[in-house]
């Protein structure tokens, strides 16, 4: 059964401080995007990732930075979390190639204080 | 600026109801419309999808009706059960390079009642 997970369902953290999520895959999936979710806005795509160092800009990329080391694992980066990003991030990875089905882990809620 | 527009953002229907989530495009280069599924807790998940070569496609109860001059698409649930209360969000696609990059609609919150 193919797996994206994400490192904390629930996250709580001050305004300022450096947050990182987690993403790793189980399923050997090139792509691996970040997304954050907000009422009446949908999804909106942070940064993507086609392979390995490699990152390319979403459509919300400011404030985020993500970081791929290894192919399955995708991490996304508050530098300096503020009121404004609490939200529920979602990754998700799909194969290389066009169209291909993404596929969606449960998602963090993270609430900035 | 919403490229994708979704409408309604609720909807109620009875059980055995044909519900109908509408969405809108405005950028001509997209070549791929899915729809994701997303219920409570869990992270949305590919429901059906179509390329705008065809006008319609039938998966089981969901329907998707394609309207290329119109730039607008919309998916249909027959004989919709309580099962199918979901949140449904629509996506248009543009390849590039290797990965596709999906804009997603706002969303439609499903209810189905007994």
């Amino acid at each position: 059964d193919v797996k994206v997970t994400q490192s904390s369902r629930y996250l709580v953290k001050r305004t300022g401080e450096k947050v990182f999520l987690e993403c790793v895959q189980d399923m050997d999936h090139e792509n691996m995007f970040w997304y954050r979710q907000d009422p009446g806005l949908g999804l909106r795509l942070i940064y993507f990732s086609y392979d390995v160092k490699m990152k390319e800009k979403g459509d919300i990329p400011e404030g985020y930075s993500v970081s791929r080391e290894k192919k399955e694992r995708f991490s996304l980066i508050l530098e300096s979390a503020s009121t404004n990003q609490t939200s529920m991030y979602l990754c998700a990875s799909s194969r290389a190639g066009l169209h291909n089905e993404q596929f969606f882990g449960p998602g963090t809620r993270l609430t900035v204080l | 600026q919403q490229q994708v527009k979704q409408s309604p953002q609720s909807l109620i229907v009875q059980k055995g109801g044909i519900p109908i989530i509408n969405c809108a495009y405005e950028n001509t280069a997209f070549d791929y419309f899915p729809w994701y599924q997303q219920f409570p807790g869990k992270g949305p998940a590919l429901l059906i999808a179509i390329r705008p070569d065809v006008s319609e496609k039938k998966e089981g109860r969901f329907t998707i009706s394609f309207n290329k001059s119109a730039k607008q698409f919309s998916l249909h649930i027959m004989d919709s059960q309580p099962g199918d209360s979901a949140t449904y969000f629509c996506a248009a696609s543009i390849g590039t390079g290797t990965a596709s990059k999906l804009t997603f609609g706002t969303g439609t919150r499903l209810q189905v009642t007994l």
